[in-house]
């Protein structure tokens, strides 16, 4: 099966700098990452994604890098705010069977 | 949000007993899937349905069991429960692919066995 990877676990940054987080993934299959938001409480929820046919997606602060050839993807939060402070998952959907993997998170926090 | 909804929100419950908990929705999304969260590991996959009566197993689906008798509600049971499943479960739903591959969560239900 698919194998996520990302990194870095936890991301600490001073409000109004970027944070980028990264992901690898195994399969060559797999067509579509989204990545998920989560805040203390409260179930994941779909901030961003990209499809394998697109290398950037931009969405205001927010935006996701695919490099399908290393297997690579990234999301880069720019001039971020304390309301960006959370939990971000990343994962891989192949398709075949619609299943979604999902990395281990990551833990950023925004210092005012 | 998606309509999606989890029962209950919290349980706590004995070791050796059976646990059942519920997914809801209002979509009529095609998949949904029974994740559990642990820190350190993520969110893991331990049983999804394709349709009704139509199921699989994930990455963790050991002392787990499922049923979908409606598309609308997807059944996560506990057959009997052990300390190493305390955890947060999360249920969500995707649509048949292509546009339609979002997957969506519920608010998650957070089991404790004792």
């Amino acid at each position: 099966g698919e194998n996520v990877e990302q990194h870095p676990s936890t991301l600490s940054v001073q409000e109004g700098d970027s944070a980028v987080i990264k992901c690898t993934y195994s399969d060559s299959a797999s067509n579509y990452f989204p990545w998920y938001k989560q805040e203390l409480g409260k179930g994941p929820q779909l901030i961003i994604d990209i499809r394998s046919n697109v290398g950037e997606k931009k969405d205001q602060r927010i935006a996701v890098t695919l490099n399908k050839t290393a297997k690579h993807f990234s999301l880069h939060i720019t001039e971020t705010q304390p309301e960006d402070s959370a939990v971000y998952f990343c994962a891989a959907n192949a398709n075949t069977g619609n299943q979604f993997y999902f990395g281990t998170g990551t833990s950023l926090t925004v210092i005012p | 949000d998606a309509g999606i909804t989890q029962s209950p929100r919290h349980k706590v419950t004995e070791t050796g007993t059976p646990v059942t908990l519920r997914c809801h929705q209002t979509e009529n999304h095609r998949y949904m899937y029974w994740y559990r969260q642990d820190p350190g590991h993520g969110l893991r996959l331990i049983h999804y349905s394709y349709g009704v009566k139509d199921t699989d197993k994930g990455e963790v689906s050991d002392g787990y069991s499922v049923s979908r008798s409606k598309t609308e509600d997807f059944l996560l049971t506990l057959e009997s429960a052990t300390s190493s499943q305390t955890s947060v479960y999360f249920c969500a739903i995707s649509g048949d692919g292509g546009s339609y591959t979002e997957a969506f969560f519920g608010q998650g239900t957070r089991l404790t066995v004792v």
